[in-house]
Formats: C-alpha cells, structure tokens, sequence
C-alpha cells in the first residue's frame, strides 16, 4: 500500500527549513528516502530500519516514529542544490527481492 | 563503481515497433528492476529479478517482456506498445541478502509511443 506524503510541494527561500512527513496505514518496518532532480534518476538518501531511529548527514536528518507508523525528513538551511521531488518509501521482502512501494513525492523549490 | 547504465536515452516508437531497452552493473548486485515513472508521478515497480529470476511481475501487460541474461545485465523487451505507455523507464539494482538496502537506479530511458 502506498505511504501517504504531505506536503504535496513546498516552496523555501535559501536557508529556511523544511519538513517532509511520511505516514502509513499499514505496519512500517524500514523507511527509504530519495531525492529526483528534474530530469534525473532518484537518488538514495538514507534508510531507517526501526523505530525511534534518526539519521542523517550534512544538514538532511530522518526519524522514524515505528508507533506511529511515520517517518519525517527535515531539511535545515536549505540550500539551492535540496531542490526536487522528494520521495519516502516503504519495502518488504518478496521472494528474496525488496518490493520498494513510493509515496506520491513532494516537490521541494528553493529560491535564492 | 557504484553506477548503472541505461540505453537508449531516449526512444521514439511505433505500435507495431519492437524495441529493447538495455541496463547494465557492474556492482555485483543480484537484484535489478524495472520501474515506469510517469511524469509527476512517483516510481512504479514492474518487475524484479532476483539472482537472474524473475521474483516479482507486478502484473505487467505481456508486450512488457523482461529478460535477465546475466547477472550484469537486464533488458526490456517492447512489442506493441500503446501511447499510454510512454513513460521514463527506471532501472535499478540492489544487494539481495540482508536487507533492507538502498536501491541504485539508472539515468532511465525516455520511451515516447506514437
């Protein structure tokens, strides 16, 4: 079942803040984030694997509310290069394969 | 080496063509898929080969045809597309063991069907 993004788009100026929620209604074992530039491949942000955990690098951060069923990305100072679609993710295991279900993204603009 | 190719970038086709699209890794990944993004849409998994099998088929019309010759390589077979089926073409690799894991997709290949 798909997980359910909000919000749908987000317009920032450089150095604001931002936070993107994930929700399922079904159980979530592991969160998956990834970043679409127009025009490109996504690209792989970070995967949290159990609840209560956060990650992050640079100034991009994730936690992940098992209880909740939630994951949310934060984006701290944004910078122009965060602009895109951002896409959270949920997986389970199918025949020894990962079955990888996207939320509906949520196109981030950064203005300078 | 962490990248995967595709080819074509881009491809025009006729109903009646058959064409095939190509994605290649040199990761040592034994998973690969197939997904079909359209635009402003996310990501939607088509296929998925796991050590040169097919594991899943989410239900994919037949003139998808899909193909793992090893494991390096996936294609994408095309025969009497519909215009709706144009679409960027993701492919996409992974570990299989021990999972989750990152998936690392290809550049994608722009298929339009006239």
């Amino acid at each position: 079942q798909q997980p359910v993004q909000s919000p749908q788009a987000v317009i920032l100026r450089e150095g604001e803040d931002a936070v993107i929620n994930c929700s399922s209604s079904k159980a979530l074992y592991s969160v998956h984030w990834y970043r679409q530039k127009h025009g490109e491949a996504p690209v792989f942000l970070m995967i949290l694997l159990k609840g209560g955990e956060q990650k992050g690098h640079d100034k991009i951060s994730a936690s992940f509310n098992e209880k909740k069923q939630q994951s949310s990305l934060y984006l701290t100072a944004s910078q122009l290069s965060y602009s895109g679609t951002y896409f959270c993710g949920t997986a389970r295991e199918v025949q020894g394969a990962q079955k990888l279900v996207f939320g509906q993204g949520t196109r981030l603009t950064i203005n300078p | 080496d962490t990248e995967v190719t595709q080819t074509p970038k881009h491809l025009v086709m006729g109903m009646t063509n058959k064409k095939s699209l190509k994605c290649e890794q040199h990761m040592g990944h034994r998973a690969m898929y197939w997904y079909k993004q359209k635009a402003k849409k996310p990501p939607e998994l088509m296929f998925v080969y796991s050590y040169e099998k097919l594991s899943i088929n989410e239900s994919v019309p037949s003139r998808f045809s899909p193909e793992c010759p090893n494991s390096s390589l996936l294609n994408l077979h095309l025969h009497a597309l519909q215009p709706e089926d144009s679409a960027l073409y993701l492919c996409a690799s992974s570990p299989v063991e021990g999972g989750p894991y990152e998936q690392y997709f290809g550049p994608g290949t722009r298929l339009t069907v006239t």
